[in-house]
C-alpha cells in the first residue's frame, strides 16, 4: 500500500498563477484533510471532507478550493496564488481518530 | 476551542540522556491523543496513539502516557539517540478534528 501520496514535491508560482495540489490514498478512509505549515506555527487545517461529495472548511479555507468525487482522491486548488500561500502543504487521512499523513508539497509564491 | 501546548520548543541534549516531552491541551473531552515524529522536509509519521480510554502506550524505547483530568500527556524517550533527532508533535483528538501543538525541536548530540 502507497498510503497517502501528494503531488507535487515542490512548485515555485508566480503571484496570481493558479494551480491544483493532488492528494491520493489506497486506504479507503472516508475522512481527509488538507493542513498548511508555516515555520514555528504548528499545522493549520485549511479543508476537509468527511467522505466523497461532502467537504468543509477548516480554521484557514480563505484563496483555497476542494472537490471530493471520489474516495481515493482530494485536490486542493489555489486560484490567484499569493505570497500569503508559501507554504508545505500536507494531504491526511484519518481512521478512528488516527491521522495518516502524505509526504507533503513545498509551495513557494513569488 | 481545544489549545494545545508543547513545551520546551528547543530541547538539546546528550546521547543516552532519557527524556520528557511534554504536551497539555486545554480540553479534556478528546478521543485521543497522537504523538508524531517529523524530520526536516518531511511529513508526520504517527508514533503512538493513545485512546482517551487508556494510560499510557509503549512502542520500543518510545512510552507515551495520558493524563485527561490534568489535560497532559507525556513521551519518554529511554536512551536518546542521534537518529531522534526530530520535531515531535502532538495532537489531541476531537470528532475527526484534531488540534496539533506546534512541536518540541530535539537534537541528540554524540
Amino acid at each position: 500500500n502507497a498510503g497517502v501520496t501528494q503531488t507535487p514535491k515542490f512548485r515555485i508560482l508566480k503571484i496570481g498563477q493558479s494551480m491544483t495540489l493532488q492528494c491520493t490514498q489506497d486506504m479507503n478512509h472516508n475522512y481527509m484533510y488538507w493542513y498548511r505549515q508555516d515555520p514555528g506555527m504548528g499545522l493549520k487545517l485549511i479543508y476537509y471532507s468527511v467522505g466523497a461529495g461532502i467537504t468543509d472548511k477548516g480554521e484557514v479555507p480563505n484563496g483555497y478550493n476542494v472537490s471530493r468525487s471520489t474516495t481515493e482522491d482530494f485536490p486542493l486548488r489555489l486560484e490567484l496564488a499569493a505570497p500569503s500561500q508559501t507554504s508545505v502543504y500536507f494531504c491526511a487521512t484519518d481512521r478512528y481518530n488516527e491521522q495518516f499523513f502524505g509526504p507533503g508539497t513545498r509551495l513557494t509564491v513569488l | 476551542k481545544q489549545e494545545v501546548t508543547q513545551i520546551p520548543a528547543a530541547l538539546s541534549v546528550p546521547e543516552g540522556e532519557n527524556l520528557v516531552l511534554n504536551c497539555s491541551f486545554t480540553d479534556s473531552a478528546i478521543y485521543n491523543l497522537q504523538w508524531f515524529r517529523q524530520d526536516p522536509g518531511k511529513g508526520l509519521t504517527s508514533l503512538l496513539l493513545i485512546q482517551s480510554s487508556q494510560r499510557e502506550q509503549t512502542s520500543g524505547r518510545l512510552n507515551a502516557s495520558l493524563d485527561k483530568s490534568s489535560g497532559r500527556s507525556t513521551l519518554y524517550i529511554a536512551a536518546s539517540q542521534p537518529g531522534d533527532s526530530a520535531t515531535y508533535l502532538c495532537a489531541a483528538g476531537g470528532s475527526y478534528i484534531p488540534t496539533f501543538g506546534r512541536g518540541t525541536s530535539l537534537i541528540v548530540h554524540p
